[in-house]
């Protein structure tokens, strides 16, 4: 059965800091989908990044970089100088080739001090 | 491009009631997918639907249903609710299986009493 854990429930940093959100994930089928999503406050997820098994190039779009690790079962993402604004709850969430929809992670609470 | 739209977006119910959610994908987009969010559980998949069929399932009872219309739009029926139903239900659309891009709407608050 597929499954992913967000190990960090809450991390809160001081804004300007690089911060890194870890993903692991578990899957039988050699084909699947990896994402990430941001949820903030007023409840909507946000798309950030799909990935799938076949690609393991690392991914930066501006301030956001994401490491997917087949050999490790990861894809941790990171934020470079952090702002307030990031602060939200992001989730990583994985698709076995379209089956049984996404099974999202626990999801993780960052926190952005000023 | 208008997004995901979902009504009502906040709901309040009774125990034994049952309750309609509904939900318009983004234009051209064809697949409609149901999650329940709660603090407990997290977010769990209820189902998938594309060109009017129901093309995959969570792990819910039968209470929950729902179903798709010609136009793409999607509805979500939870009949006898439950305290425990109490939830964000969200809607996502992609233009062709959950295996893509999944954009969300803002979701409907349900809350049974």
């Amino acid at each position: 059965a597929q499954k992913v854990t967000q190990a960090q429930t809450e991390i809160s940093v001081v804004e300007k800091e690089d911060v890194t959100l870890d993903c692991v994930y578990e899957t039988r089928d050699t084909t699947y989908y990896l994402f990430w999503y941001k949820q903030p406050p007023s409840g909507e997820l946000v798309f950030l990044i799909r990935r799938n098994s076949f690609d393991e190039q690392n991914e930066i779009s501006g301030r956001y970089s994401w490491n997917f690790q087949k050999s490790t079962s990861s894809f941790n993402f990171t934020i470079t100088a952090s702002q307030v604004v990031d602060s939200a709850v992001y989730f990583c969430a994985l698709s076995e080739g379209g089956a049984d929809g996404l099974t999202f992670g626990k999801g993780t609470h960052l926190i952005i001090q000023p | 491009k208008a997004g995901v739209t979902q009504t009502p977006r906040y709901l309040i119910k009774t125990r034994g009631q049952q309750v309609t959610l509904s939900c318009s994908p983004i234009s051209g987009h064809r697949s409609v997918s149901w999650y329940q969010q709660t603090p407990g559980q997290g977010l769990q998949f209820l189902f998938e639907y594309f060109s009017e069929t129901q093309r995959n399932k969570g792990n819910f009872p039968g209470r929950f249903s729902g179903r798709q219309f010609s136009n793409s739009r999607s509805e979500m029926n939870v009949s006898t609710l439950e305290l425990g139903d109490s939830a964000l239900y969200l809607c996502a659309s992609s233009s062709s299986s959950t295996d893509n891009e999944q954009f969300f709407g803002p979701g409907t608050r349900l809350t049974v009493l």
